[in-house]
């Protein structure tokens, strides 16, 4: 099972940090991947393996898990932050998402 | 560089078949570790697994969607092909084609196609 429940919106200011979470009954278990989705553009991966950041990804970006949710963290919420933020879970025989979240910088 | 592009019909009339083609480039679907998966997403909704190829041309489809869905691959030409069957205005979404590369990001999708809007409407 792949179902991952996130809050549809976060609201942050400027240089706060964002917390945006991930609950699922199978996360102990799976590894959960975070995505960036601007408005019109295809979702780039800024997360992978619960805590692993791609190359590219800055380093205000982190991820964490605990039992059955995982945190993505945004540390000094920059403007360019606000879109849309999905989560996903896998194993070998399939992967899901979770419904996604609206970062908005106030 | 690695890069997808979706292809196929913008409009699709219900109870046809959709077929969308991911054309890649910048590496080999027949490289252990590698994935070509697809996904969609209605306007102003979720991301939708729909299924992924293997680099030993196993396939692996959404619970929901099986029975309508088939990938293939042809490898000579960096293909991967997307077939849905009977498709309904609930299908009207935009599909993206994208790879993972479990050696280094396991079920990561690490790099996505920009995307194609299929409308599903008579």
């Amino acid at each position: 099972s792949y179902e991952l429940t996130q809050p549809p919106s976060v609201s942050v200011s400027p240089g706060q940090t964002a917390k945006i979470t991930c609950s699922g009954d199978t996360l102990p278990t799976q590894f959960t991947y975070w995505y960036q989705q601007k408005p019109g553009q295809a979702p780039v991966l800024i997360i992978y393996k619960d805590t692993e950041r791609p190359s590219g990804i800055p380093e205000r970006f982190s991820g964490s898990s605990s039992g059955t949710t995982v945190t993505l963290t945004i540390h000094g919420v920059q403007a360019e932050d606000e879109a849309d933020y999905h989560c996903q879970s896998a194993d070998s025989s399939g992967t899901g998402f979770g419904g996604g979240t609206k970062l908005t910088v106030l | 560089q690695v890069t997808l592009r979706e292809s196929g019909p913008a409009l699709v009339n219900p109870t046809q078949t959709l077929t969308l083609t991911c054309n890649f480039s910048g590496f080999s679907l027949t490289t252990e570790g590698m994935c070509v998966t697809w996904i969609r997403q209605p306007p102003g909704k979720a991301l939708e697994w729909l299924g992924f190829i293997d680099w030993e041309d196993d396939k692996f489809y959404s619970t929901s969607l099986r029975a309508r869905l088939t990938i293939s691959q042809d490898t000579s030409k960096n293909q991967v092909v997307l077939r849905m069957t009977n498709m309904d205005p609930a299908d009207t979404a935009t599909y993206y084609c994208a790879r993972i590369m479990h050696s280094e990001y396991r079920y990561g999708m690490d790099v996505w196609g920009q995307g194609t809007t299929v409308t599903v409407s008579s």
